[in-house]
């Protein structure tokens, strides 16, 4: 069946970087876009970027312009979130999603989450 | 960027009842809106796409409508699977809404 299974919890120092996966199976992994998703403790849900698995193409939302990368292996079928220069309020789950189409904007397939904990 | 209100933020209903949550997007979307649903400690679910789809394996008793700036998430019949918190999302620049939750009497 369609699946995303994400990486598991970290817990980081302030200023150091983490890094989640999201591996994807049951499709073809480069005919939907990936997205990522972050919840800090008791929040609401906020986008972070996108990635076209065919492409490499990315896109951030401006908020973590800078302090986000995205990438991907396709052949692990596998998406990456680089979070860097971490500090204690991006402690948050990260979701990964996968698009319901291609690139419609609606996440349909979403992982299990992956929590970070930023802590010194 | 798009900006994304619901109301209210929270209710409380009883099995069976009906309950409305509204979204409104600060410009005009046409129909780029698509509600999640989020139970306490996993991922949102997908629910209604493109403002009014219904998302399939989600029960009928879910109605999205509505274009432009103002949409409604409609929850017939309300059961107490249902008690969850409920995210609109602007389709384009992917901006969410701050959430509601339902808890059910």
């Amino acid at each position: 069946q369609v699946q995303l299974v994400q990486s598991g919890a970290e817990l980081k120092k302030p200023g150091a970087s983490v890094k989640v996966s999201c591996k994807a199976s049951g499709y073809t992994f480069t005919d939907y876009y990936i997205y990522w998703v972050r919840q800090a403790p008791g929040q609401g849900l906020e986008w972070v970027a996108w990635i076209s698995p065919k492409s490499g193409g990315t896109h951030y939302a401006q908020k973590f312009l800078g302090r986000v990368t995205v990438t991907r292996d396709t052949s692990l079928t596998t998406a990456y979130m680089e979070f860097s220069s971490l500090r204690s309020d991006d402690t948050a789950v990260f979701y990964c999603a996968r698009d319901k189409t291609g690139y419609t904007s609606t996440f349909e397939i979403w992982g299990q989450g992956t929590v970070v904990i930023v802590s010194s | 960027d798009i900006q994304m209100t619901q109301s209210p933020s929270s209710v409380s209903a009883s099995v069976g009842d009906r309950v409305t949550i509204t979204c409104r997007a600060s410009q005009g979307i046409t129909n780029w809106l698509v509600w999640y649903q989020q139970k306490p400690g996993k991922a949102p679910k997908l629910l209604i796409y493109a403002a009014s789809s219904l998302q399939s394996g989600v029960p009928s008793r879910f109605a999205g409508s509505g274009s432009g700036t103002e949409f409604t998430l409609t929850i017939n019949n309300l059961q107490p699977e249902d008690s969850a918190t409920y995210y609109c999302q602007q389709a384009n620049s992917f901006s969410f809404g701050q959430g509601t939750k339902l808890e059910i009497k």
